[in-house]
């Protein structure tokens, strides 16, 4: 069963931390994995989208890696700020369908104090 | 900003009604899609379509129905509105090929009373 993993389910951290996300998938054929960023109530805003030749791909202050053999990723959010807060949803991309099925996790709820 | 669009944003309706949510871009997009999602759960599939005149169910059961009459438009039906439909509903589009973004519409939040 194709299914996306991520940890930790909720994180709280101070304005001006670094931070972590990690994303385990078993998602095949693999055809890219992707970060959003959700907002409460509102849509998903994708952050980085990486294939599987990419190991990494930046975007401002957020990175995201890939380990394609290990089926892992992570999001690595740099000098948090309070507009962070929001959940981070990983979604990997089959290649097995014509529609190229996105599979989502449940996402991390990072919270930033002040 | 993606351009897609979703109305309402917010819709409270008796048990019962028939509701029709909105969903239009303006990118073109092929491929279009309807998700629901429960707070802190993941999205699922309710349906999708590649283009017009294609419309399939997703990986979640639900007793809404689709039409893709026009490429820009998208509009997901609740013949019988009930409880177990409260929700939040996210339509999304995309072009086709291996590196394309999703992108996803403010959502509707459904409450149905």
């Amino acid at each position: 069963k194709n299914q996306v993993e991520q940890s930790p389910q909720s994180l709280i951290i101070l304005e001006g931390k670094n931070c972590t996300l990690q994303c385990n998938y078993t998602v095949s054929p693999f055809s890219n994995l992707r970060w959003y960023k959700q907002d409460t109530g509102r849509g998903p805003v994708s952050l980085t989208i990486m294939t599987f030749s990419e190991n990494t791909k930046s975007n401002g202050r957020y990175t995201a890696t890939l380990d394609a053999d290990t089926k892992q990723s992570s999001l690595h959010i740099t000098a948090s700020q309070l507009s962070d807060s929001a959940s981070y949803i990983c979604v990997v991309s089959d290649r097995g369908s014509t529609l190229g099925r996105l599979y989502f996790g449940r996402g991390t709820q990072l919270t930033v104090w002040p | 900003e993606a351009d897609i669009y979703q109305t309402p944003r917010y819709l409270v309706i008796g048990t019962g009604k028939k509701i029709t949510l909105e969903c239009s871009q303006t990118m073109g997009h092929d491929k279009m899609y309807w998700y629901q999602q429960d707070p802190g759960m993941e999205l699922h599939l309710i349906h999708y379509s590649y283009g017009v005149n294609s419309t399939e169910k997703g990986d979640l059961s639900s007793e809404s129905t689709v039409s893709r009459i026009r490429t820009e438009h998208f509009p997901l039906t609740l013949e019988s509105a009930r409880p177990s439909h409260t929700s939040q509903y996210l339509c999304a589009s995309s072009v086709s090929g291996e590196k394309t973004e999703a992108f996803f519409g403010q959502g509707t939040r459904l409450t149905v009373v």
